[in-house]
């Protein structure tokens, strides 16, 4: 059990639609964070929250991603017209419930643009 | 800027023998340095992680890795593989503990044959 849990686990869609993740961790947890994983490579940072605000964005988010963290819990990631690039595996960590200089992941969310 | 590189995107083993999987980091202050696995259509598990105490990690599964600062490695090792380990093993690096944002490697794949 990773304390997070995203939905949906795959997701399949034409290019050019619209797409959203959510990523809901267990407990509370002032922080949260998204990365992207494609194919044969390791997890990049995408973009992270400390409560509800969205302190930092990494250059790979481009304009038509957003993510938003209402309330300071559970947050989503919007993809908008998806392109074929965006195909990946979207994950979703947050740090552990007390002092502690890691992230645990969630089990991600794969898309799949066609 | 901070970075790990993993050599061999695939490492072989038989069942029983040594596990070793190489890691080196390129930092400019003191890093912190983790390794996940990650299963087949799964997220990634933290196995073990180095935060400037001991230079001898132990994590789960049986797995430890060994800082070494003069030669900027953190290989990951196990004494006896067994077929549960086969999955993809990746390093990474964070500089800001604070930030909890961490720069991965490209992973190796490694496969246990009987």
């Amino acid at each position: 059990d990773t304390g997070v849990s995203q939905n949906p686990r795959h997701k399949i869609t034409k290019r050019g639609q619209n797409v959203t993740f959510r990523c809901d961790p267990i407990s509370e947890h002032n922080r949260l964070y998204w990365y992207r994983q494609t194919l044969g490579q390791g997890p990049e940072f995408l973009t992270y929250f400390q409560n509800e605000a969205q302190l930092e964005k990494s250059r790979l988010l481009s304009d038509r991603f957003s993510a938003e963290r209402p309330k300071g819990s559970f947050s989503t990631l919007e993809i908008q017209r998806t392109e074929q690039g965006d195909s990946a595996m979207y994950l979703c960590a947050i740090p552990p419930r007390y002092a502690g200089n890691t992230i645990y992941f969630g089990e991600g969310s794969w898309l799949t643009v066609v | 800027a901070q970075s790990v590189t993993q050599l061999g995107s695939h490492v072989s083993v038989s069942e029983g023998a040594l596990v070793l999987l190489r890691c080196n980091y390129s930092s400019s202050v003191p890093p912190y340095l983790f390794w996940y696995v990650q299963y087949p259509n799964q997220g990634l598990q933290l196995l073990l992680k180095y935060t400037s105490a001991a230079t001898l990690v132990k994590g789960i599964n049986g797995f430890e890795a060994e800082f070494k600062k003069s030669e900027t490695s953190f290989h990951l090792t196990k004494p006896s593989a067994h077929m549960s380990d086969a999955a993809e093993y990746f390093c990474a690096v964070s500089v800001d503990t604070g930030f909890q944002k961490l720069v991965f490697g490209t992973g190796t794949r490694l496969l246990v044959s009987p």
